[in-house]
């Protein structure tokens, strides 16, 4: 059964890069039509999707965060990760890593599973 | 602002059936099939309860059920029970710009 794991610091600085890592166990990372995702909480408000990237390395981003958010894969350590730069405090959250399901023809589908989550603070 | 429009809150007695909205536009909603539900208990990671519109997952009970008109998608529990009290999200495919859109999320009560 596939289980993700976010992991990274729970305080960054204003200004700074935000840089998380999520593990991936009991499937592996490379599958064909794998693709991996991102999606952030707010304390006490809704979710936001981030990102999407395949396995191809081929990424997907918010249009509201295209300018600040990178996502990358490292299969050989089964990972995949987010940076976001420049973070203010708007930026506190919690971020979920998830696998969404693609169409045959691209379209972004359901997300399942979920890692637990790890907050994220942004203050000095 | 969220892009897909939910309730904040609704609520129900145990027993009864409740149903949250998910209104979205000819972009999103109005154009897919591609719709789902997530439940969240306070402290945890969502929970994919429905996908593409109206399909229920393995293992997810049947008292969650789903449907789609237009641009407005819906999610009901029925026969709800107390451990339904949870937020629920809805999502959808925004097309090839946009990608993925979330509600605002609804928080369900068991009275």
């Amino acid at each position: 059964q596939l289980q993700l794991q976010e992991s990274g610091p729970g305080l960054v600085k204003p200004s700074e890069t935000l840089s998380l890592t999520c593990t991936v166990s009991g499937g592996s990372i490379t599958r064909d039509s794998y693709s991996w995702g991102w999606i952030r909480q707010p304390p006490g408000k809704g979710l936001e999707w981030i990102g999407n990237i395949y396995n191809s390395g081929s990424a997907y981003y918010n249009p509201s965060l295209k300018s600040r958010v990178t996502l990358s894969l490292d299969t050989s350590k089964s990972q995949f990760s987010l940076n976001l730069s420049s973070v203010t405090a708007a930026d506190t959250a919690v971020y979920y890593c998830a696998r969404p399901s693609v169409t045959v023809i691209g379209e972004w589908d359901w997300f399942d599973p979920w890692g637990q989550g790890t907050l994220v603070t942004v203050s000095s | 602002q969220s892009a897909l429009t939910q309730p904040a809150s609704v609520s129900g007695s145990p027993g009864q059936s409740i149903t949250i909205s998910c209104t979205g536009t000819s972009s999103d909603v109005g154009s897919y099939n591609l719709v789902s539900w997530y439940q969240q208990h306070p402290g945890k990671a969502p929970k994919l309860i429905i996908y593409e519109a109206t399909q229920r997952p393995s293992g997810v009970s049947d008292r969650f059920s789903a449907s789609k008109s237009g641009n407005t998608a819906s999610l009901t529990i029925s026969r709800v029970r107390a451990d339904d009290e949870a937020d629920y999200y809805c999502s959808s495919y925004a097309g090839s710009t946009t990608h993925v859109v979330f509600g605002g999320g609804t928080k369900v009560t068991v009275l």
